[in-house]
């Protein structure tokens, strides 16, 4: 069965950087898109960007660019999100979600993570 | 930039009534909209895609309808584990939510 499991909560200071693994199984990783959406505490859902796993092309948010990277590693099927300069409204619960594919976003997404905690707090 | 409005905000309605849940995009979509369900504490689970197709597992309770810029989730029978928020979408943009409540 598909499933995604991502790295721990963290805490950081504002102004660090943070970096969120997320461990696909159960399907052929190569063959499908990695999307990010991270929710602030008591609000909606934002989409924060998307990784091809099969060629590592990316796509972000625009308000996110600069700040944001993502990865992946086909050896070991994990997909990972790398936001720096970190502020006090990126406290969020972080989500990585497949995406049926890997040539272009479709922004639709089957498969979520069970969701990281990244509070920015000083 | 598209903008997604979802009506009500909250549905109070008691287990075995029908729900029915709006979202209206401020340009036409044509049906590339999804819906999710977000239960406290979870992630979202994909509901319906392209307008009107269920995900894979999803009851038959469950269905979705429209196109263009006016959209509808029915759920035909609610059952206590239906009882959660929802969030349509479309690309990279999100609705803000119907919560759906016991009433």
């Amino acid at each position: 069965q598909v499933q995604l499991v991502q790295s721990g909560a963290e805490v950081k200071k504002p102004g660090a950087s943070v970096k969120v693994s997320c461990k696909a199984s159960g399907y052929t990783f190569t063959s499908y898109g990695i999307s990010w959406v991270r929710q602030a505490p008591g609000q909606g859902l934002e989409w924060m960007g998307w990784i091809s796993a099969y060629n590592g092309n990316t796509n972000y948010a625009q308000k996110l660019q600069g700040r944001v990277t993502m990865t992946t590693d086909t050896s070991t099927s994990t997909a990972y999100m790398e936001l720096r300069s970190l502020r006090s409204d990126d406290t969020a619960v972080y989500y990585c979600a497949r995406d049926p594919s890997y040539s272009s976003s479709w922004y639709l997404f089957d498969y979520w993570g069970q969701g990281t905690l990244v509070t920015v707090s000083s | 930039e598209i903008v997604l409005t979802q009506s009500p905000a909250t549905l109070s309605l008691s287990p075995g009534e029908r729900a029915t849940l709006s979202c209206r995009a401020s340009q036409s979509v044509s049906s590339y909209l999804a819906w999710y369900q977000q239960k406290p504490g979870q992630a979202p689970r994909l509901l319906i895609y392209d307008a009107s197709n269920r995900a894979t597992g999803i009851p038959a309770r469950f269905s979705g309808s429209g196109s263009g810029t006016d959209f509808t989730l029915t759920i035909s029978s609610l059952e206590p584990e239906d009882f959660a928020v929802y969030y349509c979408q479309q690309r990279s943009n999100f609705g803000p939510g119907t919560k759906v409540d016991i009433k």
